[in-house]
């Protein structure tokens, strides 16, 4: 049971470049969440989902979007890069909203961009 | 404005004495409030939940709602509690979860 499965690991991207983070969960979530994760200022959302075929804003949407086509995936894009977008990308789920369903994460991705 | 606020980037206290992480959040409504810890090389998890009352690995947090905080504390710390950890608050609706930025833990032997 893999749980939350970030992919890929590490990357550096040139000022400009496109690229895909992908997360899948093996856990049958319906909530799936992206974070950054910069120093000193914790984890902020990106985007969320609330089940397959829908996402939604988070505190920092900008620069990225979002898909859900299936349950089990939650993808993060980055249409042009920019140094600003420098940072730890986290991805989450959960079965559902609220206390006592708590956050799965990832391993994180650690994304450079030049 | 929701906001969590860990004031204290690094704490470290030597093994066996008490430990005192803090925690202050800024919400309208009624909050609800998360511990997560990250141990080296492994995976941010939650460590406890005000509403479950519970004590996980000998921590404790009590909301204190006139003094809107969420301190996370344990009587006597181990070595192996040396982590990073974030405090977190769920907003209404359960959809949006805020952390701070976190405290970094060292336990000294």
């Amino acid at each position: 049971n893999a749980g939350v499965t970030q992919t890929p690991k590490f990357r550096v991207l040139k000022t400009g470049q496109s690229m895909t983070l992908l997360c899948a969960q093996d856990m049958n979530h319906e909530y799936m969440y992206w974070y950054r994760q910069d120093p000193g200022m914790g984890l902020r959302l990106i985007h969320y989902s609330v089940g397959e075929g829908t996402t939604a804003k988070g505190e920092v949407p900008d620069g990225y979007n979002v898909s859900r086509l299936k349950k089990q995936n939650f993808l993060l894009g980055l249409e042009s890069a920019a140094p600003s977008q420098t940072s730890v990308y986290f991805c989450a789920s959960s079965y559902s909203a609220g206390s006592n369903q708590p956050q799965h994460f990832g391993d994180g991705t650690r994304l450079s961009i030049l | 404005a929701q906001r969590v606020t860990q004031p204290e980037k690094l704490l470290s206290v030597f093994k066996g004495a008490p430990v005192e992480l803090k925690c202050n959040y800024s919400y309208s409504g009624s909050p609800e409030l998360f511990w997560y810890v990250q141990y080296s090389r492994q995976r941010l998890q939650l460590l406890l939940r005000h509403i479950s009352r519970e004590s996980i690995k000998g921590f404790t947090a009590d909301l204190n709602k006139g003094e809107t905080s969420f301190h996370l504390k344990k009587p006597f710390a181990q070595e192996e509690d040396s982590a990073m950890y974030y405090c977190a608050l769920l907003n209404t609706g359960g959809f949006k979860t805020i952390f701070g930025a976190g405290t970094r833990l060292f336990v000294k032997a």
